[in-house]
């Protein structure tokens, strides 16, 4: 069970888009939709943002969006903003009650 | 409101255990039907899943820590706890607590973290 690939750092403007790829084997993902997305400012907890590939728990403003084809997870971040740069991480449930996170993200707003 | 507290020694020496607690507020673990996990994040790496347990005391571990670690939960208290045995350097880093909710197979709730440095 090996961590997802994310690349290491993504940047922006404020209000452009930008997109966050997870990817992994048929395995990580289980052959589940089970994908979550995390946003982490250090310090504090982290943020549930995406679960079940696209959908976005209540309060999460829908500028966040995500997608999964094959085996490759997408988190989209629309419209920029400053308090949106963080760490992010993906997340699979694996199957067998375990799951695989990413290595995680770091998005720059410019 | 949901919240839960990582505690715990920030310091532990090579070979020795980590022990660490999760205290739950809002939720009683007891009568839940979510699962409850642990999470590490080691200095400048991501995050990686450590195992969840059921307040009926079944759990799931990461197969790569399954033979250090051992996830327990006291209900009386609304704690789980986790212990991490032959500690090294490589086990340095951030350790949080969250919720797997029940209905949404997500992390949904975590804490704030808590660092452990593997240290003589």
């Amino acid at each position: 069970q090996s961590a997802l690939t994310q690349p290491r750092s993504v940047s922006g403007s404020p209000g452009q888009s930008v997109t966050i790829s997870c990817t992994g084997t048929s395995s990580d993902f289980g052959g589940y939709n089970y994908v979550s997305w995390y946003q982490h400012h250090p310090g504090k907890a982290p943020k549930f943002m995406i679960y079940d590939v696209s959908k976005r728990p209540s309060g999460v403003p829908d500028r966040f969006s995500g997608s999964k084809s094959g085996n490759t997870a997408s988190l989209t971040i629309s419209g920029l903003q400053a308090e949106d740069e963080a760490d992010y991480y993906c997340c699979s449930y694996a199957g067998g009650n375990t799951f695989v996170f990413g290595g995680g993200t770091k998005l720059t707003v410019l | 409101q949901l919240q839960l507290q990582e505690s715990g020694p920030g310091l532990v020496k090579p070979s020795e255990t980590l022990s660490l607690r999760c205290t739950v507020s809002g939720d009683p673990i007891s009568s839940s039907s979510s699962y409850w996990g642990w999470i590490r994040q080691p200095p400048g790496k991501g995050l990686e899943w450590i195992g969840n347990i059921y307040h009926s005391g079944s759990t799931f571990y990461n197969p790569s820590l399954k033979s250090r670690i051992n996830i327990s939960v006291d209900t009386s208290k609304n704690q789980f706890s986790l212990k991490l045995y032959s500690v090294t350097a490589a086990d340095t880093a951030m350790y949080f607590c969250a919720r797997l909710g029940d209905v949404v197979i997500s992390f949904d709730y975590w804490g704030q973290g808590t660092l452990v440095t593997v240290s003589s």
